[in-house]
């Protein structure tokens, strides 16, 4: 079964500090997703991207937050400077298509702890 | 931003009751997941409905599309241990990418 994975399971960063978490989708897939969870909470939408460029964002989403797509296989979420309200699961997401027409596959999630 | 309301919030069952958790939305939705959160996990898909009125099996697990397009409810059936999680209902709305989830339901099953 295609998985999407992500890299790495946990990181613990000083506030302020860059991060860099990391995605492999499912490679015949064309939309990838970011998601966050906070601790007990629902997961929420961050941002979705396609083409290459960010086709939606939340209101989550702000400057601090991009997206890219380095190369053909990995997608990349960056949190430029972390607050302590950054500590979350950060899950990405692919699908084959718009509309989710097979729903979204999540990756096992990436615990952030901003400290 | 839209909402999702899903209740109930946790259920205490007995090992092979039945299950039943719904959603709902003030707003229209497109499409309506159902997915499962075991600890340390990412969401996994359990059915997806894509019309309204649709209603959907997977083994022992049924869910609906409302015919508003405005809620949607699963039911499990004679429960067993493995299906103890987080159940997650999702909405995805016209026109958009991402999907608004619900609380989740965490259902725990007693032996």
């Amino acid at each position: 079964e295609p998985e999407v994975t992500q890299t790495p399971s946990h990181q613990v960063t000083q506030m302020g500090q860059e991060v860099i978490l990391r995605c492999v989708p499912i490679s015949n897939h064309l939309y990838f997703y970011w998601y966050r969870q906070i601790l007990g909470q629902k997961v929420e939408f961050l941002v979705s991207f396609y083409n290459n460029e960010i086709s939606e964002k939340s209101e989550i989403f702000d400057d601090q937050f991009s997206v890219e797509r380095p190369d053909g296989s990995n997608f990349t979420l960056k949190i430029r400077s972390t607050k302590l309200e950054d500590s979350a699961m950060y899950f990405c997401a692919s699908s084959e298509a718009w509309t989710g027409v097979y729903g979204y596959t999540f990756g096992s999630g990436t615990r952030l702890t901003v400290v | 931003g839209q909402q999702l309301n899903q209740s109930p919030q946790s259920m205490f069952i007995q090992e092979g009751e039945d299950v039943s958790m719904n959603c709902t939305s003030s707003s229209i939705f497109n499409t309506w997941l159902w997915y499962k959160q075991d600890p340390g996990e990412g969401p996994v898909l359990l059915i997806a409905l894509y019309k309204a009125g649709e209603l959907t099996s997977n083994g022992r697990l049924t869910a609906q599309f409302g015919i508003t397009r405005k809620d949607s409810f699963l039911n499990i059936s004679a429960s067993i241990p493995s299906d103890v999680g987080i159940y997650f209902c999702a909405g995805q709305a016209v026109g958009a990418d991402g999907l608004t989830f619900g609380k989740g339901t965490h259902l725990i099953i007693q032996p």
